[in-house]
């Protein structure tokens, strides 16, 4: 099983939608979690951190279910600029190296 | 700003060669990151250092070595270069969020 895995999409919204998706993780013992967008040919940049209670970053929602072992990634009031794709990001013990990357989510936003 | 600088944006080499990755950071971050992309598979990890001249082995090393004589260089080297290496690379730099070069597209032909 993967350690992070995400549906790939893609997601194609008209502008002005709602999209939303989720990222599952397999190691119950994991303390960090990110959401990094990147575009076609681009590198992975940070999009936001995920927090235990939830939080938000202008149109994005980013909410963490440890019970389900789930992350996800809600975007309100798309524009052609959010066309990406995310990367779920997983990160172990709050001292540990490595972190785990999901294949992402392709989001395609349509005018 | 970090500014993570990979020596070459594109690569073009033959089965067999010796090919070497060069990363620079300007952030004076230990912790530095060699990745590999591949549609479907994500990033997966190749070696990553904690500092000068510490390495240790991600998920995928096999065929890859790597060199960190200086705090702000990385250098990611394929000994014999194969078509199975035909891919993205990415260097990355920072813990726990890693700020990432724009990446070298290598192709062995």
């Amino acid at each position: 099983r993967k350690e992070v895995e995400q549906d790939p999409g893609p997601f194609n919204v008209p502008e002005g939608a709602t999209v939303a998706f989720n990222c599952t993780y397999s190691n119950s013992a994991s303390q960090s979690f990110f959401w990094y967008r990147q575009d076609c040919r681009k590198e992975p940049k940070l999009l936001m951190s995920v927090y235990s209670s939830g939080n938000e970053d202008g149109r994005f929602t980013a909410q963490l279910n440890r019970a389900s072992q789930y992350i996800s990634l809600l975007i309100r009031d798309s524009k052609l600029s959010d066309s990406a794709t995310y990367l779920c990001v997983v990160r172990g013990r709050s001292n540990d190296y490595k972190l785990s990357f999901g294949a992402g989510t392709t989001v395609t936003v349509r005018a | 700003d970090v500014k993570v600088t990979q020596s070459s944006r594109y690569l073009v080499k033959r089965t067999g060669e010796k090919v070497f990755l060069e990363c620079v950071q300007d952030m004076d971050h230990e912790n530095m990151f060699w990745y590999r992309q591949d549609p479907g598979l994500g990033l997966r990890l190749i070696y990553f250092s904690y500092d000068v001249k510490m390495k240790e082995k991600g998920d995928i090393p096999e065929g890859y070595s790597v060199s960190r004589e200086k705090k702000e260089r990385f250098s990611l080297i394929l000994e014999s270069a194969s078509t199975n290496q035909t891919s993205m690379y990415l260097c990355a730099t920072g813990l726990p969020v890693a700020f990432f070069g724009q990446g070298t597209r290598l192709t062995v032909v």
